[in-house]
């Protein structure tokens, strides 16, 4: 079955960026979803946006200025990119995949199954 | 945005007890609604999508129901595998995707 793995630097300084891959095995990631989440110690889920297999993103507006996700479909990975970081964003970061259904209006929705094990973040200098 | 309140926040309740949980959306999304569970140290795993569809290998013992802005999941006969935090999740992506604060469930 599809397994995702992220993998990256567990500690990054203040004002630096924050850079994580996913991984997917057992499965392509063609016409697919992807999603980053990340969960800060004791606290609820944000999304944090998703790429398109083909490239095109979708990022949450309270990070929008700040991230940048990119896919390399040669190796099934994709990547996020978050700048300028300050101890707010020590969290989990999770990948996904992102099933998805098109409604005739062009309305587009997204649940996240499966998701990657996770790997915490951690700012501080 | 859209904002998902989930109540209650902490649940008690003992092996065998019917529990439900609610999700409450700030605007309707349809249908539009997956839940998941998380274990400590663990990632999220999807339970129900489109409010009432079963993932493939969920026990049946959970069920969720509703549409327009409110929402439940029911866990039919708790299990000791069921004590964990339940999360409920808006996915109309007309609006970035938001989740509830959490359920916690409790061994009573």
């Amino acid at each position: 079955q599809v397994q995702l793995q992220e993998s990256g630097p567990g500690l990054v300084k203040p004002s630096e960026t924050l850079s994580l891959t996913c991984t997917v095995s057992g499965g392509s990631i063609s016409r697919n979803y992807l999603n980053w989440i990340r969960q800060p110690a004791g606290k609820g889920l944000e999304w944090i946006g998703r790429i398109y297999s083909s490239g095109s993103t979708n990022y949450n507006p309270s990070l929008k200025s700040r991230v940048t996700m990119s896919v390399d479909t040669s190796k099934n990975q994709f990547s996020l990119k978050l700048s300028s970081v300050t101890a707010a964003d020590t969290a989990v970061y999770y990948c996904a995949r992102g099933p998805s259904y098109s409604d005739s209006s062009g309305g587009l929705f997204n649940w996240f199954d499966p998701w990657g094990q996770g790997t915490l973040v951690t700012v501080s200098s | 945005d859209i904002q998902m309140t989930q109540s209650p926040s902490t649940l008690s309740a003992s092996v065998g007890d019917r529990v439900t949980i609610t999700c409450r959306a700030s605007q309707s999304i349809s249908s539009w609604l997956a839940w998941y569970q998380q274990k400590p140290g663990k990632a999220p795993n999807l339970l129900i999508y489109k409010a009432s569809s079963l993932e493939s290998g969920v026990p049946s013992r959970f069920s969720g129901s509703g549409s327009g802005t409110e929402f439940t999941l029911t866990i039919s006969s708790l299990q000791p595998d069921d004590f964990a935090t339940y999360y409920c999740q808006q996915c109309d992506s007309s609006s970035p995707l938001t989740f509830g604060g959490g359920t916690k469930v409790e061994i009573k």
